[in-house]
């Protein structure tokens, strides 16, 4: 069974500049999440989708991160325009179902913002 | 906001002894618990959950679970130098599966 995939691996850009991540969560799996993970902490839940509807996104910010998962299979997670303190690992997760079920991580995005 | 606290370390302990990692969260209504590993640099990977009071074991790890007291720990039994890692904390509110993450235990498994 493939995993979760993710690109691309790592993204060096400069502030104010735009990024784009893709992920394709493991076949079957109804729920999708997208974390920050920034450098010593836990992974911050950005958004979750259930199929194709969104489940939680309170700690997205809006104002510059945007996601959806067009036909309920991947997703995609852009920042515009990126800050500083953008620069973490993102990453992607599916789970079977939202019944407390095991979460599979991507490899994740390492972004770099200068 | 649902807070899971966890020791950020490092904890250090011999290979061969039991390295015990412990979890306190906020919400009294949580179900599903979660000790995810994650090694430097890689993604986080399950490698126990638990969902009711008591022990739960799984080969050398053990996870503990009471919720009275709002506490779950891990037990690693005969640690050894590749458990060396940083130990994940989760927790799920139950529901639509909002789970939250400590900040995690880092673990040194001394040779």
């Amino acid at each position: 069974e493939a995993g979760v995939a993710q690109s691309p691996r790592y993204k060096i850009i400069e502030k104010r500049q735009s990024v784009a991540f893709w992920c394709n969560p493991i076949s079957g799996h109804a729920t999708l999440y997208w974390y920050q993970q920034i450098l010593g902490q836990g992974p911050k839940l950005l958004i979750q989708f259930q199929n194709n509807g969104v489940v939680d996104d309170s700690q997205l910010p809006k104002d510059r991160f945007s996601a959806e998962r067009l036909k309920g299979v991947d997703s995609t997670l852009k920042i515009q325009p990126a800050k500083l303190e953008d620069s973490a690992v993102y990453l992607c997760a599916s789970s079977l179902d939202d019944r407390g079920e095991t979460q599979y991580f991507g490899p994740g995005t390492r972004l770099l913002v200068l | 906001q649902k807070e899971v606290e966890q020791n950020s370390g490092p904890l250090s302990v011999p290979e061969g002894a039991i390295a015990s990692l412990n979890c306190t969260y906020s919400d009294r209504v949580s179900q599903s618990f979660f000790w995810y590993r994650q090694y430097s640099g890689k993604s986080p990977e399950l490698i126990m959950s638990i969902y009711s009071n008591g022990d739960k074991e799984d080969g050398r790890f053990t996870a503990q679970l009471n919720k009275a007291s709002q506490y779950v720990s891990l037990l690693i039994r005969d640690s050894q130098p590749s458990d060396s890692a940083t130990y994940l904390c989760a927790v799920d509110e139950g529901g639509y599966q909002k789970v939250t993450f400590g900040t995690g235990t880092k673990l040194q498994v001394i040779p």
